[in-house]
């Protein structure tokens, strides 16, 4: 069965830095997003992302965040600067055609911003 | 903005009993009801989901209702198992692109 993969698993980055995190999704699927999901916590809602641009985004997703698909297969989420309280586990997930479809999360990266 | 409430926060059942979860949505325009199992340190996973023109569905031992009228959708397990233990994750979706969590059940199942 195809899967969501998301790239690394696990990422450790000096508070201040720019990081990114890649996902690849299933490969004919069209709709991209990314959550967020704190330790312990519930599963939170950044990003949405169909026919190359952002469809819907949440407060959490300031001007600090951005994403890109810049190529086929890869879907990336960038943090300009870290800050502590972006330590988290980020999961991608992508949806097939049309509203309302399943979405099938990746194994997420767990960011540790130090 | 967008809610959704979830309850309990914290189930705990025998083996072989049934378990029961709660949700309520602020938006009337939400028509998508996804429910995920959550191990721990794993992906969210789907095991069931409902849309609005639908009253109830279900697989196995597993059940969704939903009350549009009411906007509470439920989680019903029968003859639950050990490794039904999991935090499940209700969710609502506008049919746009936004999927609102709920807060998260940790469900325990005694052997």
């Amino acid at each position: 069965e195809p899967e969501v993969t998301q790239t690394p698993s696990h990422q450790v980055t000096q508070m201040g830095q720019e990081v990114i995190l890649r996902c690849v999704p299933i490969s004919n699927h069209l709709y991209f997003y990314w959550y967020r999901q704190i330790l312990g916590q519930k599963v939170e809602f950044l990003v949405s992302f169909y026919n190359n641009e952002i469809s819907e985004k949440s407060e959490i997703f300031d001007d600090q965040f951005s994403v890109e698909r810049p190529d086929g297969s890869n879907f990336t989420l960038k943090i300009r600067s870290t800050k502590l309280e972006d330590s988290a586990m980020y999961f991608c997930a992508s949806s097939g055609r049309g509203f309302n479809q399943p979405q099938h999360f990746g194994d997420g990266t767990r960011l540790s911003i130090l | 903005g967008e809610n959704v409430e979830q309850h309990p926060s914290t189930l705990s059942v025998q083996e072989g009993d049934s378990a029961v979860i709660k949700c309520t949505y602020s938006d009337s325009a939400s028509n998508y009801f996804p429910w995920y199992k959550q191990e721990l340190g794993k992906r969210p996973q789907l095991i069931i989901d409902i849309r609005s023109n639908v009253g109830e569905k279900k697989d196995q031992r597993i059940a969704v209702t939903l009350n549009k009228t009411a906007k509470h959708f439920s989680l019903h397990i029968t003859e639950t198992q050990p490794e039904d233990s999991a935090v499940y994750f209700c969710a609502s979706n506008t049919g746009g692109f936004k999927t609102i969590f709920g807060a998260g059940t940790r469900l325990f199942v005694k052997a």
